[in-house]
């Protein structure tokens, strides 16, 4: 069975600061991970994933995510946060092993940034 | 590109009409699937397809029905609409082999 973490349902941080959204995995096999943005009345988009290689994964929007597989963790990051990139954040995960290719969001996490 | 696109926009059904949501895709994705978005519940998979021909169910099932003819179009159907069923419908598609999905704008419905 595979399972996300998203433990904070809302983050609140100042324009210009880093923000950090915070998502733990759980999986049998290796991790398809992802990272996908919600604007107000939007689709989910697509921000950045990783599947192998180099566990610092950088995407769209000046975003990057850090795969450490000993914590079971994928946190979204950014380091200097804008008024814009207040909306709601989902974390997803997919079991690479045995042909699994559904995937499991999280529950999501609402990012603030104050001016 | 269009990527996805899903029409109506919104709809207002009354309990126990029928329609559908139609989604399509120009992308030539085999993977397709629908979800509902609730406040508080994050999103829940209603069916999905990996191809023309093949649909699956997913965790809230019950009373939907998907068909996939061609590896563009993926309709939802609801049967008999309830109150329940009041929520936001996203359709995505993407490939088995990179993983990601790409979103429609999303329908939002409501059942009185």
């Amino acid at each position: 069975a595979q399972s996300v973490a998203q433990p904070e349902d809302q983050v609140n941080v100042a324009e210009g600061n880093p923000l950090t959204v915070k998502c733990t995995y759980s999986v049998s096999g290796n991790p398809y991970l992802f990272w996908y943005v919600q604007y107000p009345n939007r689709g989910l988009q697509f921000l950045l994933k990783y599947i192998t290689g180099d566990n610092l994964v950088k995407g769209s929007y000046g975003f990057e995510a850090e795969f450490n597989k000993s914590q079971t963790s994928f946190h979204l990051k950014k380091p200097s946060a804008l008024v814009s990139d207040s909306a709601l954040y989902f974390c997803a995960v997919r079991d690479g092993a045995g042909g699994s290719y559904i995937p499991t969001f999280g529950r999501g996490t609402s990012l603030i940034v104050h001016p | 590109n269009a990527g996805v696109t899903q029409t109506p926009k919104f709809q207002v059904l009354k309990t126990g009409q029928s329609m559908t949501l139609q989604c399509a895709q120009d992308m030539n994705h085999e993977y397709m699937s629908w979800y509902r978005q609730d406040p508080g519940m994050g999103l829940r998979l209603i069916h999905y397809s990996v191809g023309a021909g093949i649909t699956d169910q997913g965790e809230v099932p019950n009373g939907y029905n998907v068909s996939r003819s061609t590896t563009e179009d993926f309709p939802l159907r609801l049967l008999s609409a309830a109150p329940s069923q009041t929520s936001v419908y996203f359709c995505a598609s993407g490939t088995v082999l990179a993983g990601e999905q790409y979103f429609g704008p999303g329908t939002r419905l409501t059942v009185t």
